[in-house]
């Protein structure tokens, strides 16, 4: 079974400093996708960065990038430069089967703070 | 930019009322999913759509609920007799044919009394 796994449930950063949140994954299949996605207070999900299984450069998107390392199913999302306004839930996600529709499956979350 | 909407944003219900809750996909999207959050809780996937049939559904995803694309840009979330369970967050989220990205609505939160 596919499985997405975050153990930080809380992380606190200083504004303008680079923060790492956590995700680890399992899967059996050789073709998956990554994702992150943001979660304001005010509800809404907000796609951030996807990084693809057989991609071998690490995804970037902006001050958005990923640590994917494979080997150890890893791929945790680094914000550079950390503004106010990154205060936000944020969710790691794996696209499951294609041939099941190609669900999310979700992590638990990190609440991240950014203090000023 | 193209986004996913819905309506309504909130919704208060009775317990054993049916509700529909109504999404927009992107229009050149062909992959269409429902998932809730129940309040402090993750994302969990109720059910995936595709060539007007369901492709996959979860076990949350029972007899009570239902999906419909009754024209070329709705996409609807049907429950029959909601249930105090079913307060929760409802997000609708669409993918092209040539893409992994799921993109979201802003969800309806469902409040069910």
């Amino acid at each position: 079974a596919q499985k997405i796994t975050q153990t930080q449930p809380g992380m606190f950063v200083q504004e303008k400093e680079a923060v790492t949140l956590d995700c680890t994954y399992d899967t059996s299949d050789q073709s998956y996708g990554l994702f992150w996605y943001k979660q304001p207070s005010s509800g809404e999900m907000i796609f951030l960065i996807y990084q693809g299984s057989y991609d071998e450069q690490n995804a970037t998107e902006g001050r958005y990038s990923l640590n994917f390392q494979k080997a150890r199913k890893s791929t945790n999302l680094v914000i550079s430069a950390s503004q106010l306004g990154d205060s936000a839930m944020y969710f790691c996600a794996m696209r499951g089967h294609y041939n099941q529709g190609g669900k999310l499956i979700f992590g638990q979350g990190t609440e991240l703070s950014v203090k000023p | 930019e193209p986004e996913v909407t819905q309506t309504p944003s909130h919704q208060v219900t009775q317990m054993g009322q049916e509700v529909i809750l109504r999404c927009v996909p992107i229009s050149n999207h062909l992959y269409f999913y429902w998932y809730r959050q129940i309040l402090g809780q993750k994302v969990e996937f109720l059910v995936s759509f595709y060539n007007n049939e369901i492709s996959e559904k979860s076990e949350i995803f029972d007899d009570q609920f239902s999906v419909e694309r009754p024209d070329g840009s709705n996409f609807t979330l049907k429950i029959r007799s909601t249930k105090l369970e079913d307060s929760a967050m409802y997000f609708c989220a669409s993918r092209g044919w040539d893409g992994d990205t799921q993109y979201f609505g802003p969800g309806t939160r469902l409040t069910v009394l």
